[in-house]
């Protein structure tokens, strides 16, 4: 049964500084992995895909990689921000129609 | 971007009572999705629904849980006799394929509170 767990469950930096949020599963037999922004009491956000065949995706100041064979993935986020306070979830996909699996997720807060 | 609806945003009932949630999916989208989160824990899979039928569901999803695609664009999650333990955050989710390169996208929620 495929395990996801997040690591730190919260981290609090100062506005400005590059972070790392880092996700890892126990079977690495995945299609894809997915991460999602979630502010308090609202929806899921997708911030970036990853499938299993690549390496790394980008978007703006994130970056997502993929180490499919070790089980990990990590989502960095540049230059933080007060508006990026959130919890981030890693979610991975194990392949056709099976559902997603989630972590618990990183509690994060930029302070200004 | 194309969004995923869901309504009611919240819903307070009482113990016992059928409660209805529902769901607009991106039009384009062919699966289906409802997972559920408890506050403070993860989020879980409820079930998953294509071709109008169930594909699969998790152990939650018992006698007390029923999907339905009642048209070309809704779809609900109905509830029997809710429990306290029913209250959570419950998402609709849709995905236009199931490739590798075809993610989720989720709605807002509804916050479902059982009294």
């Amino acid at each position: 049964k495929q395990e996801v767990t997040q690591i730190p469950a919260a981290l609090s930096v100062p506005e400005g500084e590059n972070l790392v949020l880092n996700c890892s599963f126990t079977d690495s037999a995945i299609y894809n992995l997915q991460w999602f922004r979630q502010d308090p009491g609202k929806g899921l956000t997708s911030l970036l895909l990853i499938q299993s065949s690549q390496r790394e995706q980008t978007s703006g100041r994130l970056n997502a990689s993929l180490d499919k064979s070790s089980g990990r993935s990590t989502l960095y986020i540049a230059a933080s921000q007060p508006g990026d306070s959130a919890t981030y979830l890693c979610a991975v996909g194990p392949g056709g129609n099976t559902p997603l699996v989630f972590g618990k997720g990183t509690r994060l807060s930029v302070i200004a | 971007e194309p969004e995923v609806t869901q309504t009611p945003s919240h819903q307070v009932t009482q113990m016992g009572q059928e409660v209805i949630l529902r769901c607009v999916p991106i039009s384009n989208h062919l699966y289906f999705y409802w997972y559920r989160q408890i506050l403070g824990q993860k989020v879980e899979f409820l079930v998953s629904f294509y071709n109008n039928e169930i594909s699969e569901k998790s152990e939650i999803f018992d006698d007390q849980f029923s999907v339905e695609r009642p048209d070309g664009s809704n779809f609900t999650l109905k509830i029997r006799s809710t429990k306290l333990e029913d209250s959570a955050m419950y998402f609709c989710a849709s995905r236009e394929r199931t490739g590798a390169n075809y993610g989720y996208t989720f709605g807002s929620g509804t916050r479902l509170t059982v009294v």
